[in-house]
């Protein structure tokens, strides 16, 4: 596609269950992102991917947040036992030529937005 | 990364000229300034970035001060559509680790 899509772009889920959410990167782009942006909120780092190295997990508030991105392309973020707190837009973006080189431009999808209850 | 540090809110009349600041004081030799904005409801969208020289491209233009610690984001004619969250970012690494904090709400008032 021409940009970054995200799937789904709402979701309502109960507390407890386990959720999963889908970005489709622009083709060719090696960087990935995500990050979770609450009610009012600026935009939380949470992970990074970029080409083959080993991700930047660095951001992800709890062991119950994984993320995995197959074939250097899609990725997957996954929330277990979604607890209220999680309620949040959630941001993929991606980079293309060389994530590590800053001069250039991130390409975010428009969010899912989680909600728990 | 260097932290930013931006006014909270903005209100701008449409058809003039707005200028967002961001203090960025802590900024080190090799990290760019960027700027991003986000629209309500959607995800954040680039417009600008520079390293020392001042900067224009078709969106807007980029006013970064000698010593770098600080700049501008200007919008020469702010229409409704500029409405939105402005975002400042100063880093050299890669997007990774970079919290876009809060932003200036730019208000355009008819």
């Amino acid at each position: 596609g021409a940009g970054v899509s995200q799937s789904p772009s709402n979701k309502v889920t109960e507390k407890g269950k386990d959720v999963e959410l889908r970005c489709d990167p622009i083709s060719g782009h090696t960087a990935l992102y995500w990050y979770r942006q609450s009610l009012g909120q600026g935009l939380e780092f949470l992970i990074y991917f970029q080409g083959n190295s080993a991700p930047d997990k660095s951001g992800l508030p709890s062991d119950r947040f994984s993320a995995e991105r197959t074939g250097g392309s899609v990725s997957t973020l996954t929330i277990q036992r979604t607890q209220q707190e999680d309620s949040a837009v959630y941001l993929c973006a991606s980079v293309g030529l060389g994530g590590l080189v800053w001069n250039t431009e991130a390409f975010f999808g428009q969010g899912t937005r989680l909600t728990v209850v | 990364d260097a932290k930013t540090t931006q006014p909270t809110s903005m209100d701008c009349a449409e058809g003039r000229a707005a200028n967002l600041p961001c203090n960025h004081s802590t900024i080190s030799g090799n990290e760019y300034v960027y700027w991003y904005r986000q629209i309500h409801s959607q995800g954040p969208q680039y417009i600008i970035h520079g390293l020392k020289n001042n900067e224009t491209n078709e969106m807007a233009s980029l006013i970064i001060t000698e010593d770098r610690k600080s700049s501008t984001l200007i919008l020469p004619h702010a229409t409704l559509r500029d409405t939105a969250v402005y975002y400042c970012i100063a880093s050299s690494g890669g997007y990774q680790k970079v919290t876009f904090g809060t932003g200036t709400k730019l208000q355009v008032i008819p």
